[in-house]
């Protein structure tokens, strides 16, 4: 079973919107891992948040984290066509490093 | 700098044969790992190795066996193909989980299975 799960499966929005997207885990974690897919590609790391951390910021990137929901949030802010793809988050669980299935994410122009 | 590097990109096997997928990283990282990746699935581990001579199960790995005999190689052998394993697959590395540092991906192998 998924140790994260994403939340919306697919997200449609405007260039210039904000978007947002949303994991939850089912088991204590020391951290929570936010990564990007472009069709098809190798994932690339975005940010990591640690349970000591409720909130991190990375340019456009807002990660949220709430260790007594089991949840943490990805914000977009000002989107842009190049920020279509597939958003996923990833938790370390008995020593794997787990997926979720993904948000994906359509910027439109 | 290479990074996690996969090949081949792209293989088509016939049922019942079998290969081997090569990922090899020149980060030194100790933990190495498989994924499968399918419409809807999200990505699955297949197995791990978290160091040279270690390697333990993720959570399909029915099908499929790897070995680390170094740092820097950890290889897939599909045993007998089968069109279940039609998928693509991710090897990924990190420095060490325990330290909650990022994985880095290969490209990605994109395996038809007929």
């Amino acid at each position: 079973s998924q140790q994260g799960e994403e939340d919306p499966q697919a997200l449609s929005i405007q260039e210039g919107e904000n978007a947002t997207m949303n994991c939850s885990y089912k088991t204590s974690i020391n951290n929570l891992q936010w990564y990007r897919q472009n069709s098809g590609r190798g994932l690339v790391h975005l940010i990591l948040i640690r349970s000591n951390e409720r909130e991190k910021h990375s340019g456009r990137l807002r990660v949220t984290l709430d260790t007594s929901k089991k949840s943490s949030s990805l914000l977009i802010t000002a989107s842009r066509a190049a920020d279509t793809a597939s958003y996923f988050c990833a938790t370390i669980l008995f020593g794997k490093l787990i997926f979720g299935q993904g948000t994906e994410l359509s910027v439109k122009p | 700098n290479a990074g996690v590097t996969q090949t081949p990109k792209f293989q088509v096997l016939k049922t019942g044969q079998s290969m081997t997928l090569q990922c090899a990283q020149d980060m030194n990282h100790e933990y190495m790992s498989w994924y499968r990746q399918d419409p809807g699935m999200g990505l699955r581990l297949i197995h791990y190795s978290v160091g040279a001579g270690i390697t333990d199960q993720g959570e399909v790995p029915n099908g499929y066996n790897v070995s680390r005999s170094t740092t820097e190689d950890f290889p897939l052998r599909l045993l007998s193909a089968a069109p279940s394993q039609t998928s693509v697959y991710f090897c990924a590395s990190s420095y060490s989980l325990s330290g909650g540092t990022e994985a880095f991906f290969g490209q990605g192998t994109r395996l038809t299975v007929v």
